[in-house]
């Protein structure tokens, strides 16, 4: 079974401070990325996803990740984080072919102004 | 707004009775795919539909069903509630199902046990 393993449970910043989540991801095939933020009270939203190509992602409000098939990692980062940045991010795989995702547990980020 | 909608917001009733949380996915989607977020499991997938049918089940209990109706909108039962089944069910949809189509989310309903 596919497993999706986020180390940092809960992670506390200054405002400007750079950003790194971790995700690893257990599956020996071809995957799907994607990285998720929950405001408090709110939805999924996708930030960022990796299907194919540039291992480098970019995605909105300057979230970028880094896929490394090697690793079975698929970090998120930001350089510079603001006090809106404040949530709960999950990594998510999908190594099948049916389409479902696999979430990790996610990092509460909480930003200090 | 994802363009995926689900009511009601929030449910509350108590243990033993039978909800039924609905979702209507994107226009033009036929996928869907249903997940419940709870503090002890996290974000867990249920069960998902395309055009209909039934394609993939997760870890969704005997006491819980679904179904996607032909206008593709998709409601999710749940019996016999239990305390523990209080959670946030989350619906997602997707144009196709498999790799390379992304997964849109609804805002979710909270359904509390007591």
């Amino acid at each position: 079974a596919q497993s999706v393993s986020q180390h940092n449970h809960h992670v506390i910043l200054s405002e400007a401070a750079s950003l790194e989540l971790g995700c690893n991801y257990s599956y020996g095939g071809t995957v799907n990325l994607f990285w998720y933020v929950q405001y408090p009270g709110q939805h999924l939203q996708l930030l960022l996803k990796y299907f194919s190509g540039d291992p480098l992602v970019k995605g909105i409000k300057g979230f970028e990740a880094e896929f490394i098939k090697s690793k079975f990692s698929f970090n998120l980062r930001k350089p510079s984080v603001q006090w809106s940045d404040t949530a709960e991010y999950f990594c998510a795989v999908r190594g099948s072919t049916l389409g479902r995702l696999y979430f990790g547990r996610g990092t509460q980020l909480t930003v200090w102004p | 707004d994802s363009g995926v909608t689900q009511t009601p917001k929030h449910l509350i009733t108590a243990t033993g009775q039978r909800v039924t949380l609905r979702c209507s996915p994107r226009s033009g989607d036929l996928s869907v795919y249903w997940y419940q977020q709870s503090l002890d499991q996290g974000l867990q997938f249920l069960i998902q539909y395309y055009n209909g049918e039934e394609r993939a089940k997760g870890n969704i209990l005997e006491r819980f069903s679904a179904q996607q109706f032909p206008d593709l909108h998709s409601e999710l039962n749940l019996s016999s509630l239990e305390l523990g089944d209080s959670a946030l069910y989350f619906c997602a949809s997707s144009v196709e199902w498999g790799q390379g189509y992304e997964q849109f989310f609804g805002p979710g309903t909270r359904l509390t046990v007591l």
